[in-house]
């Protein structure tokens, strides 16, 4: 049973570009979030996935976008690059939104901006 | 505003020692409490979960206790092991889906 898998691992980009990072839920699971850790912190809500919709969002600017496709899998988008964006991107699912489960995350995505 | 805090920020033990990782938060209004191991660069794997009406979770050496009222978690490690060395995250859910997490133990066990 695979778990919470995302792609790429590790990511390069310069000020002003765009970047796309992709996640599929553990089997069963419907519901996906994202979020962002920078060095040092721990991670932080960006938003959360369920039924092709953004059911949450935190504090981030509207750089940051994402979907969800009818197979649960996730994109997350940042455009306008900034260097403040690097950081270690995390998703992670669940069975049912709220529901009383722990998160289960992938290993992330390591995004450098230079 | 709910905020997360998390004491020693570092630890350094030997083996065998057993180790408590302590855990704050503001607003005791909290759906569950969870507790994480991430290792350097990787993602983080759930190892204890407690809800509201819980006091404490077991897992092998690891217990987490909660005390809502008082704002406090505790993960309690028994006869730690160079394997435990790791950063150690708890987050706190509260009725929404979103986790609020500390910033974490840095915990190094050396044989």
């Amino acid at each position: 049973d695979a778990g919470v898998t995302q792609s790429p691992t590790h990511l390069i980009k310069t000020r002003g570009q765009q970047v796309t990072l992709r996640c599929s839920p553990k089997s069963g699971h419907d519901t996906v979030s994202w979020y962002q850790q920078a060095l040092g912190q721990g991670p932080q809500f960006i938003f959360q996935y369920y039924e092709e919709e953004e059911r949450q969002r935190g504090n981030f600017p509207d750089r940051f976008s994402g979907h969800q496709f009818p197979n649960y899998s996730s994109e997350l988008n940042v455009n306008a690059l900034l260097l403040g964006d690097s950081a270690l991107y995390l998703c992670a699912s669940s069975a049912v939104p709220g529901a009383d489960e722990k998160l289960f995350f992938g290993s992330g995505t390591q995004l450098s901006v230079l | 505003k709910q905020e997360v805090t998390q004491i020693p920020a570092a630890l350094s033990v030997p083996e065998g020692e057993n180790l408590v990782l302590n855990c704050s938060f503001t607003d005791s209004a909290i759906y569950n409490l969870q507790w994480f191991r991430q290792d350097p660069g990787k993602g983080l794997t759930s190892l204890l979960l407690i809800q509201s009406s819980q006091r404490e979770q077991t897992s092998g050496r690891l217990n987490a206790s909660l005390d809502k009222s008082s704002g406090r978690s505790t993960l309690y490690i028994a006869a730690s092991q160079p394997g435990d060395s790791a950063t150690y995250l708890c987050a706190v859910r509260r009725n929404t889906d979103k986790l609020i997490f500390g910033t974490g133990t840095r915990l190094q066990v050396f044989p």
